[in-house]
């Protein structure tokens, strides 16, 4: 059974840092596109970032580019996602998700929730 | 960046159909896209349910009932979510997707279905 388990949540002030994790069992995690959908409180779906299985692959939502990386470890399969100069609107639970685009995300995670504010 | 159209909001009775729509802009065609389709409840991660290319390609998500089909309207250049014999507990938000090559994944805004 795939699980994706993110931590790494929290409250943070505006123009601070964060570091989310997403740990993976009962997949082939190296072989996996893996990804980071996010969704604000009371609001849609919101792709953030995908790295391929090698990391060689990797894209931003224009919202998150340069403040966000975006990494993975596949020897721990792990997926993480650093993010710096946080702003309020980044306030969100961040999704952990498997899948690309022949398949879509078929498996996702519980979510963690970033807060951002004073 | 392109946007996906969603009908914010739509309503059926139970054991009637619902068909939610996901416009794509002009200039993507949607017959080049597997058009990804998810269904969320609240407190929960989205749950996928089924991508929709053509008739000969398309898939199901992994304990799906029958009754969620995919679909395309080239001519409105729309995707498409069927949902037969509508029940109490399909009531939730449906969001369609794409993922272009070498692109960014894009969302639709999501359409709340209600089950009068």
């Amino acid at each position: 059974e795939v699980q994706l388990v993110e931590s790494g949540g929290g409250l943070v002030q505006p123009g601070g840092s964060l570091r989310l994790s997403c740990a993976a069992s009962g997949l082939s995690f190296r072989t996996y596109t893996m990804s980071w959908v996010r969704q604000a409180p009371g609001k849609g779906l919101e792709w953030v970032s995908y790295i391929s299985g090698t990391g060689d692959t990797i894209f931003y939502a224009d919202s998150v580019k340069g403040r966000f990386t975006i990494s993975r470890d596949n020897a721990k399969n792990s997926l993480y996602l650093q993010m710096n100069s946080l702003r309020a609107e980044d306030t969100a639970v961040y999704y952990c998700a498997r899948g690309d685009r022949y398949t879509g995300y078929e498996y996702w995670g519980r979510g963690t929730l970033v807060t951002v504010s004073s | 960046q392109p946007v996906l159209t969603q009908p914010p909001s739509s309503s059926a009775s139970p054991g009637e159909s619902a068909r939610l729509t996901c416009t794509l802009p002009s200039d993507i065609n949607v017959g080049k896209y597997n058009i990804y389709w998810y269904q969320q409840k609240p407190g929960s991660p989205p749950r996928y349910l089924l991508y929709y290319y053509s008739d000969s390609d398309k898939g199901q998500g992994s304990g799906v009932p029958s009754r969620f089909s995919g679909s395309k309207d080239a001519s409105a250049n729309t995707g498409i979510l069927l949902i037969s014999g509508l029940q109490s507990e399909d009531e939730a938000d449906y969001y369609c997707m794409i993922w272009p090559n070498n692109a960014r994944v894009v969302f639709g805004g999501g359409t709340k279905l209600t089950v009068l």
